[in-house]
């Protein structure tokens, strides 16, 4: 069973409109963390946003923002007032406790398109 | 912040040659994983090591092998390569001894392997 689904390959925005990625997990771990990436062409793999399972708040970071609903194992990504320069890859993430060994298991992406 | 330092970031090796991939973590992580991006795929855990011994095991073939050092560095070593080993190859840091351990973990930038 997948344990990340991202079920957009592709996503197309408007410069200065939000966009929402969705991300579901499967988890038994109690203790996870689940993480938003950028990869832009270049390849680097940049950290967006971090949410903790017993956080209790959603995680916000600038114009991101990780829409966390535990019950549903959702951890949808939402980027306010798109810029050209967010178009690229975006990998949902999870890191188990113990159980899983601590590894990061990716989602397969989802690739954002943003227009002018 | 020092970061993840991987290197080379570029290596373009012929079939059936051999590659090592070194990677410096961040100062004072203790536990290093390793991912291979295939060409338009999502990272996948190949292997990690928690304070010099090998923790965790994913999808690497027999034909590589890796290490952590004394000094905490981490070598990816590859041989009989093939074609399908062109990826991106991904070095990732963390400390386990942090009462979050579920927390980020640190990329670097990646190692780009052309296998011709």
């Amino acid at each position: 069973a997948q344990k990340i689904t991202q079920t957009q390959p592709g996503m197309f925005v408007q410069e200065k409109e939000a966009v929402t990625l969705d991300c579901t997990y499967d988890t038994s771990d109690p203790s996870y963390g689940l993480f938003w990436y950028k990869q832009p062409s270049s390849g680097e793999m940049i950290f967006l946003i971090y949410q903790g399972s017993y956080d209790q708040q959603n995680a916000t970071e600038g114009r991101y923002s990780l829409n966390f609903q535990k019950a549903r194992k959702s951890a949808n990504l939402v980027i306010s007032a798109s810029q050209l320069g967010d178009s690229a890859m975006y990998f949902c993430a999870m890191r188990e406790g113990q159980t899983g060994g601590f590894k990061t298991i990716f989602g397969a992406g989802t690739r954002l398109f943003v227009k002018a | 912040a020092a970061g993840v330092i991987q290197s080379p970031r570029h290596l373009i090796k012929e079939k059936r040659e051999t590659a090592t991939l070194k990677c410096y973590p961040i100062p004072r992580h203790d536990t290093v994983y390793w991912y291979q991006q295939g060409p338009g795929q999502d990272p996948q855990f190949l292997i990690s090591f928690y304070e010099k011994m090998q923790s965790d095991k994913g999808s690497i073939p027999d034909r590589f092998s890796a290490q952590q050092f004394s000094d905490y560095h981490s070598e990816l070593n590859m041989s009989s390569l093939e074609l399908g080993d062109s990826a991106l190859y991904f070095c990732a840091s963390s400390s386990l001894t942090r009462q979050d351990s579920t927390a980020e973990a640190f990329f670097g930038q990646g190692t780009r392997l052309t296998v011709v």
